[in-house]
């Protein structure tokens, strides 16, 4: 079955420090796609990237950055010199890479706050 | 492009009461899907539709139905709500991987 593990429910961090929120998946796919997505306050779901299991290129954006493991099943994501504005609900999650329009199936997120 | 919208925005109902939540999107976009978010279990999937006049059961579909009468919309419907179903609902639409997620309803059965 496929399963997505975010072991950390909340992060606490003081503004400017390097927060890393974990992701561990399981899938008996070969091919699949991961995402993570944000829930600010405010409720909607902001969706922040997704990756396939053929690329397993680290990818930055701005403070944002993704490491892919398959050897491990991870997919981590680092906000480095966090800001009170990255707090948020955290949310990585799972698709078919070979069923377009399949559903995904999420983590049960991680909360982050960021104090100034 | 209003991309995809959700209504009501809120709602109370009392216990066995009936409603319908209305999604809509204007992507063309041939899957939809509902979520159901509850506190410390991310999202989960209630029903989905691979296009208009078909729908399928999710992870968690019991006590929900949904209808597909138009490509731009999907229904979800609760007969007899009951309090377990306090909850917040998304809808999202996609034409490949990505999902386009509703805004959400927050929805309380007393």
């Amino acid at each position: 079955a496929q399963k997505v593990t975010q072991a950390q429910t909340e992060i606490s961090v003081v503004e400017k420090e390097d927060v890393t929120l974990d992701c561990v998946y399981e899938t008996r796919d070969t091919t699949y796609y991961l995402f993570w997505y944000k829930q600010p306050p405010s409720g909607e779901l902001v969706f922040l990237i997704r990756r396939n299991s053929f690329d397993e290129q680290n990818e930055i954006s701005g403070r944002y950055s993704w490491n892919f493991q398959k050897s491990t099943s991870s997919f981590n994501f680092t906000i480095t010199a966090s800001q009170v504005v990255d707090s948020a609900v955290y949310f990585c999650a799972l698709s078919d890479f070979n069923q377009a329009g399949t559903a995904l199936i999420f983590g049960k997120g991680t909360t982050l706050s960021v104090s100034s | 492009n209003a991309g995809v919208t959700q209504t009501p925005k809120f709602r109370v109902l009392k216990t066995g009461q009936s409603m319908t939540l209305l999604c809509a999107q204007d992507m063309n976009h041939e899957y939809m899907y509902w979520y159901r978010q509850d506190p410390g279990m991310g999202l989960r999937l209630i029903h989905y539709s691979v296009g208009e006049g078909t729908t399928a059961k999710g992870e968690v579909p019991d006590g929900y139905n949904v209808s597909r009468l138009k490509k731009q919309n999907f229904l979800l419907g609760l007969e007899s709500a009951a309090p377990s179903q306090t909850s917040v609902y998304f809808c999202a639409s996609s034409y490949s991987l990505e999902q386009f997620f509703g805004p959400g309803t927050r929805l309380t059965v007393l």
